[in-house]
Order: structure tokens, then sequence, then C-alpha cells
């Protein structure tokens, strides 16, 4: 089964400190996201990278930044954290598909609940 | 308008019942629909895929796509407590991303 990890799952930081959330996934994926999940509000996609040294830029990135060195680590780093940087997120993977879509099953972590105080 | 959108609920049934989950999208482009679960505390996994108009069985699941009302949705027959759940409908609009809705709360009770 393929396996995404993501390094905490209750992370407890203050505002302005620089933060690190740890994903790597091990079944050589090459699409990997960045989602942030809140009540009313759903799944938004902040990051997301199809190759190694490769990303784009989702629906909010502002705020955040990510680095994808080897190909099953995508991190994503709050510069200086805030207390609207609250949130659930979620890291994805998926392989790199054909045809209609390229964006096939997304395999999810079990998610860091980030408290910004 | 947002682009996934989705009843929040809850949405209850009884046991046994048909449970139908909508989701209508505003891309008229879009040309992957995904239905996603999310049990409270967890992470979501994808259910069901549809890419063409009409309905796609899985078991107890049936997703049902309208490209020309831009209307997709699930249902499942024979509910039970245990699919008791989030339900998120994701859209690929081409762009080699997703986008979901915010997702329908469903409650099966015995």
């Amino acid at each position: 089964d393929v396996k995404v990890t993501q390094s905490s799952r209750y992370l407890v930081k203050r505002t302005g400190e620089k933060v690190f959330l740890e994903c790597v996934q091990d079944m050589d994926h090459e699409n990997m996201f960045w989602y942030r999940q809140d009540p009313g509000l759903g799944l938004r996609l902040i990051y997301f990278s199809y190759d190694v040294k490769m990303k784009e830029k989702g629906d909010i990135p502002e705020g955040y930044s990510v680095s994808r060195e080897k190909k099953e680590r995508f991190s994503l780093i709050l510069e200086s954290a805030s207390t609207n940087q609250t949130s659930m997120y979620l890291c994805a993977s998926s392989l790199k598909g054909t045809g209609v879509s390229t964006n096939e099953k997304l395999f999810f972590g079990s998610g860091t609940q980030l408290s910004v105080l | 308008q947002k682009e996934v959108e989705q009843n929040s609920g809850p949405l209850s049934v009884p046991e046994g019942a048909i449970a139908s989950l909508n989701c209508t999208y505003s891309d008229r482009g879009s040309q992957s629909f995904f239905w996603y679960r999310q049990y409270s505390g967890k992470s979501p996994e994808l259910i069901m895929s549809i890419y063409s108009n009409g309905d796609k069985e899985d078991g107890r699941f049936t997703a049902q796509l309208n490209k020309a009302s831009q209307y997709v949705s699930l249902l499942i027959r024979d509910s039970q407590p245990s699919d008791s759940a989030t339900y998120l409908c994701a859209v690929n609009q081409g762009t080699d991303k997703l986008i979901f809705g915010t997702g329908t709360r469903l409650q099966v009770f015995p």
C-alpha cells in the first residue's frame, strides 16, 4: 500500500516562528501536493510539485513556500507563522497520469493539525 | 460563485435507504470528477471517479455525471452506519490540480 507520512500529527507554534511541515511518500509518485482544510472552506490547494526541484502555486500560496529536493519528500514552510495559518494541513501524492487526467488517485497523509498562538 | 458546490448537510438517512449526494461545478471545461470519503479525524480516500456522462457503478456506490447540467452525484444504496462520513466532490479542470467542494456530511442512523 502507498504510504504518505507526515512528520507530526499535532504542532503548536508561536506567531512569527518559521515552521516546517514534512511529507514523505514511499511509492515513487511524481506528483505531490499540500492542502489545508478548514471548516466550511473545504480543502484548498497551497502548492504542488510534479518533479524534483519543481513547484507550482496553488490557490492560496501566500505566506507559504515549499521545497522538493528529493522525489519522495515535499516540505511546506511557513516563513513567519500567523494565527490565520492555524489549520489542518494535508499532504498528498499521486502518479503522473495519462490521457484526460494527470491527477488520478490522490493518496493523503494523516494530516498535521497546526495551532499558531 | 464557488467552483465546486455541495450542500454541507448533514444528510440523515435510515439504515438500508439510498443516500443521494449532489455536487455542481462551474467550469464547463472540467474533465474528471471524483468522490472522496472522509471519516471524522481521518484523511480523505478516493471511492469513485467518473469521466463520461452517465452512470458508473461500483458495489453499493453509483456515480452519475451530467456535463450539460454541470452536475455530478453519488448514490449509496443500502446505506450502513459505517457510511457515515463527509463526502467530498472533486473536479479536475484539466489544469492538473483538483478543486474540492466543502463536502456533505452523511449520517446513517440504525
